[in-house]
């Protein structure tokens, strides 16, 4: 049982290149999250989708697009790279059970750097 | 509109001192709270969560947390800081049961002196 993965873990872009972050889960989660971490500024949410096929826009979704084709899978796309999204990015999971909350379990982490 | 602050990005203690970690959320409605730390270049764990049950909560390594309605607050302690606990701490809250994402403070830093 990995919990959540995401590859890869580190990455370099040039300005204007494209790339994919792939994020899964072994949970059998309906929920998935993904946000990005800035120095001073926490964790912000930038995509989310509550199950298979449907997605939603975050606070910053801005230059991010995003896929969920199959369950175990949360795909964060950048289509043409920007210095201002160099951060870290976390995805997460989570039961989606009505009624109160469902723990979020995050993965490690990439790092990406856009120069 | 549901937001956190925690005061103080950095705070360091000596061993074996009391840790005090300060948040204080903003709500419209009850909400739930959790504190999370990471390690370096690690991800995210959870320490302890309020879902509106008992207001002192207890989480892992020593960790505790009270929710204080009066005083919009949710400040995590530890009675003894170890070097162990030397990490960055987010308090988060969420209301949104919808989606049932978090708001993040932007984080505390721990340096545990010897």
């Amino acid at each position: 049982n990995a919990g959540v993965t995401q590859t890869p873990k580190f990455r370099v872009l040039k300005t204007g290149q494209s790339m994919t972050l792939l994020c899964a889960q072994d949970m059998n989660h309906e929920y998935m999250y993904w946000y990005r971490q800035d120095p001073g500024m926490g964790l912000r949410l930038i995509h989310y989708s509550v199950g298979e096929g449907t997605t939603a826009k975050g606070e910053v979704p801005d230059g991010y697009n995003v896929s969920r084709l199959k369950k175990q899978n949360f795909l964060l796309g950048l289509e043409s790279a920007a210095p201002s999204q160099t951060s870290v990015y976390f995805c997460a999971s989570s039961k989606g059970l009505a009624g109160g909350y469902n723990e979020q379990f995050f993965g490690p982490g990439t790092r990406l750097t856009v120069l | 509109a549901q937001s956190v602050t925690q005061l103080g990005s950095h705070v360091s203690v000596s061993e074996g001192a009391l840790v005090l970690l300060r948040c204080n959320y903003s709500s419209s409605v009850p909400p739930y709270l959790f504190w999370y730390v990471q390690y370096p270049n690690q991800g995210l764990q959870l320490l302890l969560k309020y879902t509106s049950a008992a207001t002192l909560v207890k989480g892992i390594n020593g960790f505790e947390a009270e929710f204080k309605k009066s005083e919009t607050s949710f400040h995590l302690t530890k009675p003894s800081a170890h070097m162990s606990d030397a990490a960055e701490y987010f308090c988060a809250v969420t209301m949104d049961t919808g989606r049932r994402a978090l708001t993040f403070g932007s984080g505390t830093r721990l340096q545990v002196q010897p």
